[in-house]
C-alpha cells in the first residue's frame, strides 16, 4: 500500500511568518514529489516539484526532500493571507510510473 | 503553460442516469488522467486515458461504471454511468504536457451532484 501522510491542520500562522508543511510517504522507491495548492472550490494548482535530495527554492516557496527519511516539506516564507488554502502533497512512484498518490492535504490559514 | 477546459463545470443529475464529462487541452499532451475528489477528501486516481486504446483503471474502478475515451492526444471523455448519490463528487482531468517532466496540471473540474 503506497501511502502519503500529511497533518490535516488547520495550520494557522501570522502574516509574514514562515509556514512549514510536512509530508511523509511509504514507498521507498518513489521518485518525484509535488506540492499543489487548492483554494476552496477550485482545482489543485501545481506550485512546486522536487526530484533530488535537498532544497529547491522558487520565490517564497522552498521544497525540501529527504529520501532516506521519506520526508518532503514545503516552506512558505513571508506568508500572506492569499496563501490560505489547502496544500496537497503528491508522490509519483518509481521510474516509468505516471501515477500520483495524494495526501489528504493540510489546510493553512494565514492570519492578517 | 496550457489551457485545460472541462465541460460541464457542474451538473445535477438523477439517480440511474449517466453523465459524460469532456476534457480539452490546447497544447501537446503526453498523458491524460481522470481523478475524483469526494467532499472533504483528497484526490483519487480513477484511470489513465490512453489514446486509441482502452483506459487503464485503478483498483476499485471499472470500465462499465466509468467508461473513458481518448480519440486524440488533446481530448478525453469520462462517463459516470448508472449514477447513485455516492457518485456525487468533483471529477478532474489532469494532463502531463509534452516537454514537461512528470508534472501534472489539472483542469477546473466538474462538480457532480446526484439526487
Amino acid at each position: 500500500q503506497k501511502e502519503v501522510e500529511q497533518n490535516s491542520g488547520p495550520l494557522s500562522v501570522p502574516e509574514g511568518a514562515i509556514a512549514s508543511l510536512n509530508c511523509t510517504y511509504s514507498d521507498r522507491g518513489s521518485q518525484s514529489f509535488f506540492w499543489y495548492r487548492q483554494y476552496s472550490g477550485k482545482s489543485p494548482e501545481l506550485i512546486m516539484f522536487i526530484y533530488s535530495n535537498g532544497d529547491k527554492e522558487d520565490g517564497r516557496f522552498t521544497a525540501q526532500l529527504n529520501k532516506a527519511s521519506q520526508y518532503v516539506s514545503l516552506l512558505i516564507r513571508d506568508s500572506q493571507p492569499s496563501d490560505s488554502a489547502t496544500y496537497l502533497c503528491a508522490v509519483m512512484h518509481g521510474a516509468g510510473s505516471y501515477q500520483l498518490t495524494f495526501g489528504k492535504g493540510t489546510k493553512l490559514s494565514v492570519i492578517p | 503553460s496550457a489551457v485545460i477546459s472541462q465541460k460541464p463545470s457542474r451538473d445535477i443529475c438523477q439517480r440511474g442516469t449517466s453523465l459524460t464529462i469532456q476534457c480539452q487541452v490546447d497544447s501537446q499532451v503526453t498523458m491524460m488522467f481522470w481523478y475524483r475528489q469526494q467532499p472533504g477528501q483528497s484526490l483519487t486516481l480513477i484511470a489513465t486515458a490512453n489514446q486509441g486504446s482502452e483506459a487503464t483503471y485503478e483498483s476499485g474502478f471499472v470500465i462499465d461504471k466509468f467508461p473513458i475515451s481518448r480519440p486524440n492526444l488533446t481530448f478525453s471523455t469520462l462517463t459516470v454511468s448508472n449514477m447513485s448519490p455516492e457518485d456525487s463528487s468533483i471529477y478532474l482531468c489532469s494532463v502531463e504536457l509534452a516537454g514537461s517532466y512528470n508534472e501534472q496540471f489539472f483542469g477546473p473540474g466538474t462538480r457532480l451532484t446526484v439526487l
